[in-house]
């Protein structure tokens, strides 16, 4: 049973415009959520973060949206560049901590110049 | 500042055979995982553990034992390997609700 998923398993943008990468959960009791990057041959690094009580958190080109009626989060990059390519995974936990986050499968992004 | 150390880089079993997978933090996280990335499966956690002398299993324990006798290290071993076992590992560690840090993980194949 697939908790966090991705449905989108590669995304494509030009350089310069908007990346949207989707992500949709089944657990009500998820109450963070976080975007990791990870690209080849190294761990994942984490990019941005959002709590249940907010529905948008920005860091730079980085937004993270939230809509919890939906079960649903995005991450907007803006203007994307071609070193934002990378796989993106999203993961969600529930307040008993970190020991119990749960990943998505991953989206490849290529941002061609 | 080396963050997450994780050795070997890269390893090849055959069935049966064991080994362990060494992960290291400078950072003082209390907290230490291990997990495996599969091709569209995403990262599983194996086992974790909140602190020294701690451990406790996560999604898909089974044919994995661990052990984390000092903070700053976090042992990952397969007494005997299977196929099922090839994978990519990471190792990560964290402070309590906070995100985790990832290791480059290691490459494991086994035949």
């Amino acid at each position: 049973d697939q908790q966090v998923k991705q449905n989108s398993p590669s995304l494509s943008v030009q350089e310069g415009r908007i990346s949207i990468l989707n992500c949709d959960y089944t657990n009500s009791m998820f109450d963070y959520f976080l975007w990791y990057k990870k690209y080849p041959a190294e761990g994942p690094t984490f990019l941005i973060s959002i709590s249940s009580i907010k529905d948008k958190n920005e860091d730079g080109r980085f937004t993270v949206f939230l809509n919890k009626s939906a079960k649903h989060l995005s991450l907007h990059i803006v203007p994307s560049q071609p070193g934002d390519s990378a796989v993106y995974f999203c993961a969600a936990t529930m307040n008993t901590g970190f020991q119990k986050l749960v990943f998505g499968t991953g989206t490849r992004l290529l941002v061609s110049p | 500042n080396a963050g997450v150390t994780q050795t070997p880089k890269f390893r090849v079993l055959k069935t049966g055979q064991s080994m362990t997978l060494l992960c290291a933090q400078d950072m003082n996280h209390e907290y230490m995982y291990w997990y495996r990335q599969d091709p569209g499966m995403g990262l599983r956690l194996i086992h974790y553990s909140v602190g020294e002398g701690t451990t406790a299993k996560g999604e898909v324990p089974d044919g994995y034992n661990v052990s984390r006798l000092k903070k700053q290290n976090f042992l990952l071993g397969l007494e005997s390997a299977a196929p099922s076992q090839t994978s990519v590992y990471f190792c990560a560690s964290s402070y309590s609700r906070a995100p985790l840090h990832f290791g480059n993980g290691t490459r494991l194949t086994v035949t």
